[in-house]
């Protein structure tokens, strides 16, 4: 089976930058995603770890440590619009479907 | 493009009844994914469609199920209804990479 933590709440003030950890236990792990949900939408796709190390994309940057079983989303140059819950997911190799973690509410304040 | 399209909406039904949920996936994905996100939760899988078959499902009891039709459009079926399946309902579809397309959902409140 699969487990994804992540810190329930963060709080983190406009133009800073914040970091939200994912632990996870998975037997045959494929990568590790985010994911964007903002109240009341559907999830949206924000990044993608396959292999070890940092993905970025615009403000938003992926981490992954297989050896640690560990990854991060870290948001720069916060906005209000970034206020929205984040989830990581992991997939396994062979089958496709997703295991969410219960997610982070990101509070961003002015 | 169009996205993935879920209806409908929001649906209400009792205790008891029988609820029908549909999704159309992106033009070209053979794959659809459920999804129950109840309140406060995480997403949990529920069911992977795949070229018209059920790929894996979720711990969920059997009064879960679905289908896949030719036209890769998919329908989740929930019987006996009880209050704990109130939830958001998403669907997702995939070109079976790494990224997935998710709709906007269908709220369902068992009453």
């Amino acid at each position: 089976g699969q487990s994804l933590e992540q810190p329930s709440e963060v709080t983190a003030v406009e133009g800073a930058i914040v970091q939200i950890n994912c632990t996870y236990q998975t037997s045959g792990f494929y990568g590790l995603s985010w994911y964007q949900q903002h109240d009341g939408g559907a999830p949206t796709f924000l990044s993608y770890n396959g292999l070890d190390g940092l993905e970025e994309t615009g403000r938003f940057s992926s981490f992954l440590s297989r050896s640690d079983s560990y990854g991060y989303l870290l948001l720069q140059e916060l906005q209000m619009k970034d206020s929205a819950s984040y989830f990581c997911a992991s997939s396994g190799a062979g089958s496709y479907q997703l295991t969410f973690g219960k997610g982070t509410k990101l509070s961003v304040i002015p | 493009e169009a996205g993935v399209t879920q209806s409908p909406t929001h649906l209400i039904k009792t205790r008891g009844q029988q609820a029908t949920l549909r999704c159309s996936p992106i033009s070209g994905h053979t794959s659809v994914y459920w999804y129950q996100q109840a309140l406060g939760l995480g997403l949990q899988f529920l069911l992977w469609y795949d070229e018209g078959e059920e790929r894996n499902r979720g711990n969920f009891p059997p009064r879960f199920s679905g289908r896949q039709f030719p036209n890769y459009s998919s329908e989740l079926n929930v019987n006996a209804l009880e209050l704990e399946d109130s939830a958001l309902y998403l669907c997702a579809s995939s070109p079976l990479n790494t990224e997935a397309f998710f709709g906007q959902g269908t709220r369902l409140t068992v009453v």
